[in-house]
């Protein structure tokens, strides 16, 4: 079975202070994908990234920073030195190789405070 | 072009209504998705159009109707609805047919129905 826990449900920050988002998965698949997406209060589903199961190389896109260890079941987020604009809904999310359905996880709320 | 295109942004409807949403993208994917979002939940997966043929229905009520004229539209046509179908109603779609492809997503149409 295919499941996405994100633990945190809600957390705040205040502006330029590091924040890391949680995403544990559990799958049976050996290839599968992890994806990170961000919901603005616009509504739509930004893409973030996307991380094959036999790529363990974490990744760094500006303020943006992942790390994916497959030995603890793990896909963090880390966004350093906050702005209000990063305030938003994350989403962790699972796929496998066969139809294409995304399971999400339960999303955590991320507030800047200015 | 990365733009997945939807209409209308909100709607208000009776449930003897009959209405319909509207989705387009130009960017030559060839999977599009019918997400259903409700407030403080993730996206949950309505219907999949693999080649413009209905690959995935995820046990949805008849009220709710999908049609795809065309590789680049996708319509979800709306018909009795109960107050409690009233959420996000996001579209997507992915140059993928697989779990592996990133999906892009539009801004939804927030249904409310009365």
């Amino acid at each position: 079975a295919q499941k996405v826990t994100q633990a945190q449900t809600e957390i705040s920050v205040v502006e330029k202070e590091d924040v890391t988002l949680d995403c544990v998965y559990e799958t049976r698949d050996t290839t599968y994908y992890l994806f990170w997406y961000k919901q603005p209060p616009s509504g739509e589903l930004v893409f973030l990234i996307r991380r094959n199961s036999f790529d363990e190389q974490n990744e760094i896109s500006g303020r943006y920073s992942w790390n994916f260890q497959k030995s603890t079941s793990s896909f963090n987020f880390t966004i350093t030195a906050s702005q209000v604009v990063d305030s938003a809904v994350y989403f962790c999310a699972l796929g496998g190789t066969g139809a294409n359905n995304l399971f999400f996880g339960t999303g955590t709320r991320l507030t800047v405070i200015p | 072009d990365t733009e997945v295109t939807q209409t209308p942004k909100h709607l208000v409807m009776g449930m003897t209504n009959k209405k319909s949403l509207k989705c387009e993208q130009h960017m030559g994917h060839r999977a599009m998705y019918w997400y259903k979002q409700k407030a403080k939940k993730p996206p949950e997966l309505m219907f999949v159009y693999s080649y413009e043929k209905l690959s995935i229905n995820e046990s949805v009520p008849s009220r709710f109707s999908p049609e795809c004229p065309n590789s680049s539209l996708l319509n979800l046509h709306l018909h009795a609805l109960q107050p409690e179908d009233s959420a996000l109603y996001l579209c997507a779609s992915s140059s993928g047919i697989r779990g592996n492809t990133e999906a892009f997503f539009g801004q939804g149409t927030r249904l409310t129905v009365v």
